[in-house]
């Protein structure tokens, strides 16, 4: 079975470029959600969603971000205008119905930089 | 809400070398407790949990016991191997309808031959 599937793998855009990160989950998986990788930061939730209505985005960085999930085999974020600091590998994840486990399956991640 | 302090790395260790990190969090209640490793240029995936006190969570010879008395959750092995190099996650659960893990910073290891 296919994982989560992310696109693009990797992005290099200059500063004040818009960014659409794309995410395909898991088949038949109801939760999605969207982190961000840092080497100061480490791992932060950004946000997720559950049978594709934002639940929280409260770790959301500013109003330059924005997700969407249209419907459930397909999630962007967006990034608009894009800053410098907004370098990072951005994840996504899913879980299945029931999934309130802990268990993520995660996606291999797009490599942002913003130059 | 939950915390998760891991020890810091890098950790460097020789093949055939045990390995050990150290976990320990705060969380509400009795959380499940997980590992997650994240492999160079990929995704974080799931290695080994453990949903109650003593349990013990065991996968590709990792090791890790719940241990709620000193809240913590070492991961151990044996005897690691190159292949065993990449970023470890201690992660507390509490659930509940939260959906949402608390990772730690993570801990880099470099096995070398």
């Amino acid at each position: 079975d296919a994982g989560v599937i992310q696109s693009p793998r990797h992005e290099v855009t200059e500063m004040g470029q818009e960014v659409t990160l794309r995410c395909k989950p898991i088949s038949g998986h109801n939760s999605l959600f969207w982190y961000r990788q840092t080497m100061m930061r480490g791992l932060e939730l950004l946000i997720y969603f559950n049978n594709n209505v934002p639940i929280d985005d409260s770790g959301m960085p500013e109003d330059r971000f924005s997700a969407k999930m249209p419907n459930a085999s397909f999630s962007t974020l967006k990034i608009q205008p894009s800053e410098p600091r907004d370098s990072a590998v951005y994840f996504c994840a899913s879980t299945p119905p029931g999934g309130d486990t802990g268990e993520l399956f995660f996606g291999e991640g797009s490599r942002l930089t913003v130059l | 809400g939950d915390s998760v302090t891991q020890m810091e790395g890098p950790v460097t260790l020789s093949e055939e070398a045990f390995l050990t990190i150290n976990c320990t969090y705060t969380a509400t209640g009795y959380p499940s407790l997980f590992w997650y490793v994240q492999y160079p240029g990929e995704g974080l995936q799931l290695l080994l949990k453990a949903t109650k006190a003593d349990d013990k969570g065991s996968n590709k010879g990792f090791e890790a016991t719940y241990r709620k008395e000193t809240t913590s959750f070492h991961l151990e092995k044996g005897s690691v191997q190159v292949s065993d190099s990449a970023v470890y996650f201690c992660a507390p659960y509490s659930g509940a309808g939260s959906y949402q893990l608390t990772f730690g910073k993570g801990t880099k290891l470099s096995v070398i031959p």
